[in-house]
C-alpha cells in the first residue's frame, strides 16, 4: 500500500513569495490533515480536512496561509506572502476517518525561507 | 486543554543497553496515547498507540510502553538499544475528532 506522498521535499524561497505543497493521501482516507513542525518542536495542526469540508483550521493564519482539498483526494497548502518565522517542516497526514484513527504521516516539506 | 510533557528533551545511551523515554499528559478523560517516531528527513512512523485496552502496549522495534493513570505517565521503554533506534520520539494524546497533541519530542543518540 502506498504511502502519505508530499512535493516537493525541500523549498527554498524569499520572504514576501509565495510557495505552495502538495499532498496525495493514502487511498481511501477520508481524513487529511497539515501540521507545521518548527525546529526542534513537536508537529502542530494547523488544518483537518473530512473528505472535502473542512473539519478544524483554527490554528490555520488565515491572512497568510490557505489550503483546499476541492474533490476530498489530493491538497494543497499555500503560504502567500512568506515570513521568516514560516520556515518549518510542513506535514502532511491521513487516516481512514475522525473516530480514534491512525493518522499516517508523509516525509514532508522543508521551506527555508530567507 | 489537554497538554503532554517529555521529561527529557535528550537521552544517550550505549548500544546494547535499555531506553527509557518518560511522558506525562494532562487529559482529564480517558486518553488515547500514541508514541511515534521521526527518523532524519523521513516521516513520522506509529510506534504504538493505547486506546484503554491492556495498560502495557508492545509496537514495533521491540519497544513497548506502560500506562499509569495515577501517575499520568506514558513512559516507552526498550530493553537493548540498536544503533538504528537514533531518532527523535513524540508522546502523543488523541482527542476525539481525531486531534493529536504533541509533546516537544525526545531526541535518542545511540552510541556504539
Amino acid at each position: 500500500e502506498a504511502g502519505v506522498a508530499q512535493s516537493p521535499r525541500y523549498k527554498i524561497i524569499e520572504k514576501r513569495q509565495s510557495v505552495a505543497f502538495w499532498c496525495n493521501p493514502i487511498s481511501g482516507h477520508a481524513t487529511l490533515y497539515w501540521y507545521q513542525q518548527i525546529l526542534g518542536q513537536g508537529p502542530k495542526l494547523l488544518i483537518q480536512f473530512q473528505n472535502n469540508g473542512v473539519v478544524d483550521d483554527s490554528q490555520l493564519p488565515k491572512d497568510r496561509f490557505s489550503a483546499e482539498r476541492l474533490k476530498g483526494v489530493d491538497s494543497t497548502l499555500k503560504i502567500q506572502p512568506a515570513k521568516l518565522e514560516d520556515s518549518a517542516v510542513y506535514l502532511c497526514a491521513s487516516s481512514q476517518g475522525m473516530g480514534l484513527d491512525t493518522q499516517y504521516f508523509g516525509p514532508g516539506t522543508r521551506l527555508t525561507v530567507l | 486543554a489537554q497538554s503532554v510533557t517529555q521529561l527529557d528533551s535528550h537521552v544517550s545511551v550505549s548500544e546494547g543497553t535499555p531506553v527509557l523515554l518518560r511522558c506525562n499528559y494532562s487529559s482529564s478523560y480517558s486518553p488515547s496515547l500514541f508514541w511515534y517516531v521521526q527518523h532524519p528527513n523521513k516521516g513520522l512512523q506509529l510506534l504504538l498507540k493505547y486506546t484503554s485496552a491492556a495498560t502495557l502496549v508492545k509496537g514495533i522495534n521491540g519497544f513497548e510502553a506502560e500506562f499509569k493513570k495515577s501517575e499520568t505517565s506514558f513512559h516507552l521503554t526498550k530493553p537493548s538499544a540498536h544503533m538504528s533506534d537514533a531518532a527523535e520520539y513524540f508522546c502523543v494524546d488523541m482527542a476525539a475528532g481525531n486531534k493529536l497533541t504533541f509533546g516537544g519530542g525526545t531526541r535518542v543518540l545511540v552510541k556504539p
